[in-house]
């Protein structure tokens, strides 16, 4: 059973604003993610952490970062929102079983910018 | 191209009867191969994975490899309504080392 939680699970802001979605996992993983997925489509690659102090972009551009002071938490930030924003966002966290990550995902954080 | 194509659906299907859901991938360095299930509304979670060509089965699940003609698929037998949802194939390409490429997805729906 996995254990990684998303807050908060909607939110509704207006254009301009800073926003942080949290993301924390209690499964001692250290690889995590951030993917973004619209109605539809396909989850894209925005962020990723091999571990503590370790952020990598993913494949699909965003103006969001990331940080990673420990291990267990991977929280993204907007620092201006913006109606183009407006999405799904799935943090993940993954362990090596049998040579391949197998991915665990948190409940999503669905975000509108008004 | 994209990286991961599938049919988008939605695939219908009567209960009881055998669910095909096909993927086909561009990288031929692709290492591993997972299916994840993803009800309206909610995330996915992975019900299946596969490394080697063949047939990988799991209770009313079956995966299938293909490699030289860079195709996966997923059977479902005796299908239920509790079955409806999108089924996400998704690749590890080599060059990508963990990065997990997915597609969009096939709507299953299971009538009653």
């Amino acid at each position: 059973e996995a254990d990684i939680y998303q807050t908060p699970r909607y939110l509704v802001i207006g254009t301009g604003k800073k926003i942080t979605l949290e993301c924390s996992q209690t499964m001692g993983h250290d690889k995590m993610y951030w993917y973004q997925q619209d109605p539809g489509m396909e989850l894209h690659l925005i962020h990723y952490s091999y571990g503590v102090n370790s952020t990598e972009k993913g494949d699909l551009s965003s103006e969001s970062t990331v940080s990673r002071i420990r291990t267990e938490h991977f929280p993204l930030t907007l620092e201006s929102a913006r109606p183009s924003h407006t999405s799904q966002y799935l943090c993940a966290s993954s362990v090596d079983r049998e040579g391949s990550e197998k991915l665990f995902f948190g409940s999503g954080t669905q975000l509108s910018v008004l | 191209q994209k990286e991961v194509e599938q049919n988008s659906g939605p695939l219908s299907v009567p209960e009881g009867a055998i669910a095909s859901l096909n993927c086909t991938y561009s990288d031929r360095g692709s290492q591993s191969f997972f299916w994840y299930r993803q009800y309206s509304g909610k995330s996915p979670e992975l019900i299946m994975s596969i490394y080697s060509n063949g047939d990988k089965e799991d209770g009313r699940f079956t995966a299938q490899l293909n490699k030289a003609s860079q195709y996966v698929s997923l059977l479902i037998r005796d299908s239920q309504p509790s079955d409806s949802a999108t089924y996400l194939c998704a690749v590890n390409p080599w060059t990508g080392g963990f990065k997990t490429i997915f597609g969009a997805g096939t709507r299953l729906f299971v009538k009653a």
